[in-house]
């Protein structure tokens, strides 16, 4: 069982849609990533947060609306997607609180489709 | 051309054959991390390299700095080493590479 967990697991809505992505860390943890992994693509960092406040957005468009809450709570809140938006949305967590310098553990996923 | 090239991009080999999946760089690094995604989307991250080398079981990493060139092995492998190896390396911001499709037959 994987110390960070993500829900749903299967997403599917539509463009007028508004969702929200839920992940979840019980590993003490002080930093969190959003990633997007899209078909035959390479993973994208799209978001970082440490000590709950966001220190990186790689150019995301602002239908994807990120909040974190705590340190152990990480949403990914959704409206007015696009069809190419569909793609694995990935989780993860590493204890430093200076990002990407230590391992992360990852989430299984969200698998969204925006019909 | 990609900032992070991995290959082979496919690779299928019999149980117990020694795998080396390649990652080459055109940036400045300050880390590269090996991981490997299963059928499903789970990640697991293998190693995180600065220099030298790294092993965990019959896994090693090496990196070469001075070559931006890194290299994951496995040693006898098993069908359940069968994923994709992903190559991230952190320059200004992480990128990742394509992935190396691994398949190992029984």
């Amino acid at each position: 069982e994987t110390g960070v967990t993500q829900t749903p697991r299967h997403l599917v809505m539509g463009m007028t849609n508004k969702k929200s992505l839920k992940c979840e860390q019980h590993l003490g943890h002080n930093a969190m990533y959003w990633y997007k992994q899209s078909a035959k693509k390479p993973l994208e960092l799209m978001f970082v947060y440490s000590l709950e406040e966001r220190v990186e957005n790689n150019s995301v468009p602002s239908r994807f609306s990120p909040e974190c809450p705590n340190s152990s709570h990480l949403f990914l809140h959704l409206h007015t997607l696009q069809p190419e938006d569909s793609a694995l949305y990935l989780c993860a967590s590493s204890q430093a609180a200076k990002p990407n310098t230590d391992t992360q553990y990852f989430g299984p996923g969200t698998r969204l489709t925006v019909l | 051309k990609n900032e992070v090239e991995q290959s082979p991009q496919n690779l299928t080999a019999q149980e117990g054959e020694f795998i080396t999946i390649n990652c080459s760089y055109s940036v400045g690094i300050s880390a590269l991390h090996w991981l490997q995604q299963h059928p499903g989307g789970g990640i697991v991250s293998l190693f995180m390299l600065s220099s030298g080398k790294k092993k965990h079981g019959r896994l090693i990493a090496t990196i070469n700095i001075q070559e931006k060139h890194s290299s994951l092995h496995i040693t006898a492998s098993h069908p359940r080493d069968s994923a994709v190896y992903i190559c991230a390396v952190r320059a200004d911001k992480i990128i990742f590479g394509k992935g190396t499709r691994l398949h190992i037959l029984p």
